[in-house]
């Protein structure tokens, strides 16, 4: 079946980095584009960047700008999100996300990752 | 903060309806853009609940139903009922960025 398996829980002090993977399976990974959206505890859904898993061309949101890194494995059908410099608003469940139309790079989003619980504290 | 502006929170007794809006702009739903509905149960990730304004994917019961007119959009929930309780998000693009709403509660009394 389709779906997406985000690596485990972290922890990590201010200044330091992450890197969260999301691994896909039962489907063509080159064909379908990967986002990543984030929610801070209590809060709603915020978009981060997108990552085409065939070209491995990027886009992200300017408030990431410069912060964040999204790259891809097609050997074994991984994206990854890393996000630097982090600080305690960082705190968040990360998720990935797959977009349902094949070759489309913003439309609905039909396969979601499980999250990845990142807690940025001292 | 988001473009697309949604009611904090809805509530309904079993079997009423409900219905959710999502206020945007001439930039993003105003555009053409379509807009796609999402239902986030306490702890988990969010799912689909609609696509393209009003298609459900298959799964999702026929209860909910979604509309776009100019630059809002609009879920409705009919027969509401006790699983029906949850967070429910907006989504559609604006300015070449994806952009979610601010996410409504809904209560079922």
């Amino acid at each position: 079946q389709v779906q997406l398996v985000q690596s485990g829980a972290e922890v990590k002090k201010p200044g330091a980095s992450v890197k969260v993977s999301c691994k896909a399976s039962g489907y063509t990974f080159t064909s379908y584009y990967m986002h990543w959206v984030r929610q801070a505890p209590g809060h709603g859904l915020e978009w981060m960047g997108i990552i085409n898993p065939s070209g491995g061309s990027t886009s992200y949101a300017q408030k990431f700008q410069g912060r964040v890194t999204m790259t891809r494995d097609t050997s074994t059908s991984t994206v990854y999100m890393e996000l630097s410099s982090l600080r305690s608003e960082d705190t968040a469940v990360y998720y990935c996300a797959r977009v349902g139309q094949a070759w489309e790079a913003h439309d609905a989003f039909d396969i979601w990752g499980q999250g990845t619980m990142v807690t940025v504290s001292s | 903060q988001s473009v697309l502006t949604q009611p904090p929170s809805v509530s309904g007794a079993p079997g009423q309806r409900v219905t959710i809006s999502c206020t945007g702009s001439s930039s993003n739903i105003g555009a053409g853009y379509d807009v796609h509905w999402y239902q986030q149960l306490p702890g988990t990730a969010p799912k689909l609940l609609i696509y393209g304004n009003s298609n459900r994917p298959s799964g999702v019961p026929d209860r909910f139903s979604g509309s776009k007119s100019g630059t809002s959009a609009s879920l409705a929930i009919t027969g509401l009922q006790a699983e029906d309780e949850a967070d429910y998000y907006c989504q559609s693009y604006d300015s070449s960025l994806d952009v979610f709403g601010t996410g409504t509660k809904v209560t079922v009394l």
